[in-house]
């Protein structure tokens, strides 16, 4: 099982540019998250899934929109990049009320 | 007052010592507490998860709830220089589906 993974794992963008970063689970989880850590900082979630066809915003959802696809995969899309999106972002996934299981993550530059 | 707050760090102990890290919460109807451990570059994984009140042993690392005093710690004991990383407080409330973060703690084993 390759557990959590998610593409690409480095991205550099212009202000203003848009980008989708893709997130899939081989573990048939329910829940899956989408979170940003920024430099000394903790996880900060963005949005998530409970389930196939359901999305919520998390504590930091503004410039971001999110879509779960299927029960594998769930994307996050920014639609207007700015220099405060600056970050290193997580997606996650989980099964009922165990732990989380992380990806590797996504280092994203807005320049 | 954020809902969950770990000592600032950073936590420096020899090797061998007792590392003690500590969390508080601000949400008393929170139910599910984790403990992750991430390397430097590196996603957080997990370490303990603790539901009950009291400690809960699982070898070199316990963790401790006091849901009263609204506080979770983890005790490393033996501590090796491979346990130097940042270590995240997570807590998740009644709602299965979200859990909070602390910003961290780093520690640092010397030998």
């Amino acid at each position: 099982n390759a557990g959590v993974t998610q593409t690409p794992k480095f991205q550099v963008l212009k202000t203003g540019q848009s980008m989708t970063l893709q997130c899939a689970q081989d573990m048939n989880h329910n829940s899956m998250y989408w979170y940003r850590q920024d430099p000394g900082m903790g996880l900060r979630l963005i949005y998530y899934s409970a389930s196939e066809g359901t999305t919520d915003k998390g504590e930091v959802p503004n410039g971001y929109n999110v879509s779960r696809l299927n029960k594998r995969e769930f994307s996050l899309r920014l639609e207007s990049a700015a220099p405060s999106q600056t970050s290193v972002y997580f997606c996650a996934s989980k099964f009922r009320d165990y732990e989380q299981y992380f990806g590797p993550g996504t280092r994203l530059t807005v320049t | 007052q954020k809902e969950v707050e770990q000592n600032s760090g950073p936590l420096s102990v020899p090797e061998g010592a007792i590392a003690s890290l500590n969390c508080t919460y601000s949400d008393r109807g929170s139910q599910s507490f984790f403990w992750y451990r991430q390397y430097s570059g590196k996603s957080p994984e997990l370490i303990m998860f603790i539901y009950s009140n009291g400690d809960k042993e699982d070898g070199r690392f316990t963790a401790q709830l006091n849901k009263a005093s609204q506080y979770v710690s983890l005790l490393i004991r033996d501590s090796q220089p491979s346990d130097s990383a940042t270590y995240l407080c997570a807590v998740r409330g009644p709602n299965a589906g979200k859990s909070t973060f602390g910003d961290g703690t780093t520690l640092t084993v010397k030998p």
